[in-house]
């Protein structure tokens, strides 16, 4: 049962650089979403994709692309990391827009 | 003032004792909610859905109140194995980009 799968599931950055964050699912879901979490915020959207081959800016896109590659795939990229950056990122999938968020482990990203 | 607001705790509380949990939501046209449960250095699993006539899933009990806008949760009894921080959900039903998670309750439950 992988259900979500991220990865990296740690990674440190100096400022400037760039990266990406996988995210596969397979659970056969229509949506995917990544989101960012901060001490004292709350989970937060960073993009969303209802659907293979759409994808939509969420609350905090800033600084951040995605790739909705296939069904399955759904990559958030850093283009210039920023030490504002840090944070906690979490990949997850619906297989509505209504229904429950299954979400993968967590990525733990830290620009210096 | 914060979409949705949640005592951030942490509530310490003993084996076997009940606790209760509170969540305001300032969009009045919120339609669904939930609870959710994360662990700690864990993501978030969903807890249970809370229903406009309440509903309850063994020892845990949730109520919604529209006019007040807020829900809550109740944990009776108690385990170890509640410790965690419990995240209300608030979604207005227009696409999970209106989903609204809040900062979250943390839970300690004492031996």
């Amino acid at each position: 049962n992988a259900g979500v799968t991220q990865t990296p599931k740690f990674q440190v950055l100096k400022t400037g650089q760039s990266m990406t964050l996988q995210c596969a699912q397979d659970m056969n879901h229509n949506s995917m979403y990544w989101y960012r979490q901060d001490p004292g915020m709350g989970l937060r959207l960073i993009y969303y994709s209802a659907s293979e081959g759409t994808t939509d800016k969420g609350e905090v896109p800033n600084g951040y692309n995605v790739s909705r590659l296939n069904k399955r795939e759904f990559s958030l990229r850093l283009e210039s990391a920023a030490p504002s950056q840090t944070s906690v990122y979490f990949c997850a999938s619906t297989r509505d827009l209504t229904g429950e968020l299954f979400f993968g482990e967590g990525s733990r990203l830290t620009v210096l | 003032r914060k979409e949705v607001e949640q005592d951030p705790g942490p509530f310490n509380v003993p084996e076997g004792a009940t606790v209760a949990f509170n969540c305001t939501y300032s969009n009045s046209a919120s339609q669904s909610f939930f609870w959710y449960r994360q662990d700690c250095r864990k993501e978030p699993k969903l807890l249970m859905s809370v229903y406009s006539s309440g509903n309850e899933d063994g020892r845990f009990t949730a109520q919604l109140n529209r006019a007040s806008q807020y829900i809550s949760l109740l944990i009776r009894d108690s385990k170890l194995s509640d410790s965690a921080t419990y995240l209300c959900v608030v979604n207005d039903n227009r696409g999970y980009q209106k989903v609204t998670f809040g900062t979250g309750t943390k839970l300690q439950v004492i031996p």
